[in-house]
């Protein structure tokens, strides 16, 4: 069974300095690997995904992710915040590219504010 | 485009009423699933479907019911609520059948009192 955890439930930073969002995941099999985020009253918007192909992903809006097996781990980064960044990002974990829906685990949720 | 709509954006009901939530696809994606979010939680899976039929189900009770018209378009109905069942409501829609790639409505907001 799979299972994810977001190791932070609230993460802090300035604008202009780099953004960290740390993920963890468990999964019996090959996993795929997620990164949404929500902006208030907004639906879950899809940053960016890892399929077993480069373990480095790049997303929309300047973030990217680096898939590391050996520490289990898709911690999601941007260099530098911008304002517009503030929203909840939930990390997602799959059984694999070709999964039924009831195998996507979602995480918790991250909170990110970007103070001025 | 239009994105995945949802109706009604927010909805108050009393405990043991019944609800009913809808759901519209974007044009040309024939699966439709329902997310529960509670507060300070990851959505949670309740159900798919694909061509009308349903292709997956999360743990949720049998208070829990959904279908799927031809149009595509959706339903989640909850019967007797209870005040648990306050959450956001996501439903989300996808080409195929697989959990590759969804595209999330903005959520229907249920608060059961």
């Amino acid at each position: 069974a799979q299972s994810v955890t977001q190791l932070d439930s609230h993460v802090s930073v300035s604008e202009g300095t780099p953004v960290l969002l740390r993920c963890n995941y468990s999964s019996s099999y090959s996993p795929s690997l997620f990164w949404y985020v929500q902006h208030p009253n907004k639906g879950l918007q899809l940053l960016l995904k890892y399929t077993s192909a480069a373990t480095l992903v790049k997303g929309i809006n300047g973030f990217e992710a680096e898939f590391k097996k050996s520490e289990t781990s898709f911690h999601l980064t941007k260099p530098s915040a911008h304002m517009s960044d503030a929203a909840e990002y939930f990390c997602v974990v799959s059984d694999g590219e070709k999964t039924s829906y009831d195998k996507v685990i979602f995480g918790p949720g991250t909170s990110l504010s970007v103070i001025p | 485009d239009a994105g995945v709509t949802q109706s009604p954006t927010h909805l108050i009901k009393t405990r043991g009423q019944h609800v009913t939530l809808r759901c519209s696809p974007i044009s040309g994606h024939k699966s439709v699933s329902w997310y529960q979010q509670v507060l300070g939680q990851g959505p949670q899976f309740i159900f798919q479907y694909y061509e009308k039929e349903e292709r997956g189900r999360g743990n949720f009770p049998d208070r829990f019911s959904a279908r799927q018209f031809p149009n595509y378009s959706s339903e989640l109905n909850v019967n007797a609520l209870l005040l648990g069942d306050s959450a956001l409501y996501l439903c989300a829609s996808s080409l195929g059948t697989e959990a590759y790639e969804q595209y999330f409505g903005p959520g229907t907001r249920l608060t059961v009192t």
